[in-house]
């Protein structure tokens, strides 16, 4: 079975500007969670998507949205980019039912300049 | 609120038992994890024991739980250098394991020849 897989692996953005990242889920997984690492505030959640709708959120500011779509790929996206905001960001998959565990992407580099 | 708390660094000697410890504060956690990360790499599922057990042996890895004082460790047996990397404690939240999960900041693990 395929893993995670996300897209793009790298990117540079300018401060400003808006960015969307990719994630495709293991075959059958229907929850799809976002996170952020960074060096200073380390794994952070920022969402969780399952069935289309979001069903867990962290405290990020409102910038930072995801959707999910009916083949349970995801996407998030970040608007309005800060300095800040450089992070690897990833995804991880769940089947969504009890038993489940999270399996995590690659993920995807960010720099803002 | 919920938090992971483990030691930054572990240095060990190669073909030595590493044992890697984590507290947590939320009490209704059922699903706790151990993730590895390599430089520039997602995070690696290593394993995770549900909160009704003590106890969970795959191969060199051994979790161990001791749930009134919020307390897991992680053992590798005869560890080589290719465990080098960083080891991640994490709890979940919610009420199944595609809930939040809250990480710990990571323990550095160096293997010494």
């Amino acid at each position: 079975k395929a893993g995670v897989t996300q897209t793009p692996r790298y990117l540079i953005k300018t401060r400003g500007q808006q960015v969307t990242l990719s994630c495709s889920p293991i075959s059958g997984h229907r929850s799809v969670s976002w996170y952020q690492q960074t060096p200073g505030q380390g794994l952070q959640f920022l969402f969780e998507y399952f069935s289309e709708t979001q069903r867990n959120k962290g405290n990020f500011p409102g910038r930072f949205s995801g959707r999910q779509f009916s083949n349970s790929r995801s996407e998030m996206n970040v608007s309005t980019l800060e300095l800040g905001d450089s992070a690897l960001y990833l995804c991880a998959s769940s089947q969504g039912q009890l038993e489940g565990t999270q399996y995590f992407g690659p993920g995807t580099r960010l720099l803002v300049l | 609120g919920e938090d992971v708390e483990q030691s930054l660094f572990l240095s060990v000697r190669e073909g030595d038992s590493s044992v890697i410890n984590c507290t947590y504060t939320d009490s209704s956690s059922t699903y706790l994890y151990w993730y590895k990360q390599e430089p520039g790499a997602g995070l690696q599922l290593l394993t995770y024991i549900f909160s009704n057990m003590d106890m969970k042996q795959d191969q060199r890895l051994t979790v161990l739980l001791n749930k009134k004082d919020k307390h897991l460790s992680l053992r590798i047996a005869d560890t080589q250098t290719g465990d080098s990397a960083i080891y991640f404690c994490a709890v979940n939240t919610g009420y199944s394991s595609a809930s939040k999960i809250i990480f710990g900041s990571g323990t550095r693990l160096s293997i010494r020849p």
